[in-house]
């Protein structure tokens, strides 16, 4: 089976740095996922890793090493609306995607 | 975002009621999927169209039974459900491409409740 883990909650302060980390333990890999959920609403694709290396989208950055089955977002300059739940994909085959349980990050004044 | 769009928002029903939830991509894709949310689970992937056929059934329940009418309409045919089905139930479309599909894009879902 698939096995996706990351951590349930983090808190950090408005214009901090929170990172969240991710392993994966799968059967196949095609690339790995970030995606953000605001509480009742639907998930939006941050960002997408398939090979080693750091991707850098503006505040949001991720990270992949394959052969530790390990990624990071790492989200810069924390703003209010970043609180919300960050979700962990990855992808084994052509189209099936593998969801870990989510990290939800409450950012403070 | 409009790209994926989910009617109804919220649905609460009986066990012996008979309902449907749609699902509508104006992204071209032609990839679609059906995916069940829990609170505090992971996403479970419950089914897969690709070009309008069918091409995963992740050991969902006969109680549930998608339709892929075009490559732009999903439907999620729902009968005899269970209180345990209750959750919020998200679509999400892609394009697939030689050697594997593309980034999905999520509908904001149907919260579904079972009395």
């Amino acid at each position: 089976g698939q096995n996706i883990d990351q951590p349930t909650e983090m808190t950090a302060t408005e214009g901090a740095i929170v990172q969240i980390n991710c392993t994966y333990q799968t059967s196949g890999f095609n690339g790995l996922f970030w995606y953000q959920q605001h509480a009742g609403e639907a998930p939006t694709f941050l960002s997408y890793n398939v090979l080693d290396g750091l991707e850098e989208k503006g505040r949001f950055s991720s990270f992949l090493s394959r052969s530790k089955g390990y990624s990071y977002l790492l989200l810069k300059e924390l703003q209010m609306k970043d609180s919300a739940s960050y979700l962990c994909a990855v992808r084994d085959g052509d189209y099936k995607l593998s969801f870990g349980a989510g990290t939800t990050v409450t950012v403070r004044a | 975002e409009t790209g994926v769009t989910q009617t109804p928002r919220h649905l609460v029903m009986g066990m012996t009621n008979k309902k449907s939830l749609k699902c509508e991509q104006h992204l071209g894709h032609n990839a679609m999927y059906w995916y069940k949310q829990s609170a505090k689970k992971p996403l479970e992937l419950m089914f897969v169209y690709s070009l309008e056929e069918r091409v995963e059934n992740n050991s969902v329940p006969s109680r549930f039974s998608p339709e892929c009418p075009n490559s732009s309409h999903l439907f999620l045919h729902l009968h005899t459900l269970q209180p345990e089905d209750s959750a919020l139930y998200l679509c999400a479309s892609s394009q697939v491409r030689e050697g594997g599909a593309d980034t999905q894009y999520f509908g904001p879902g149907t919260r579904l409740t079972v009395l």
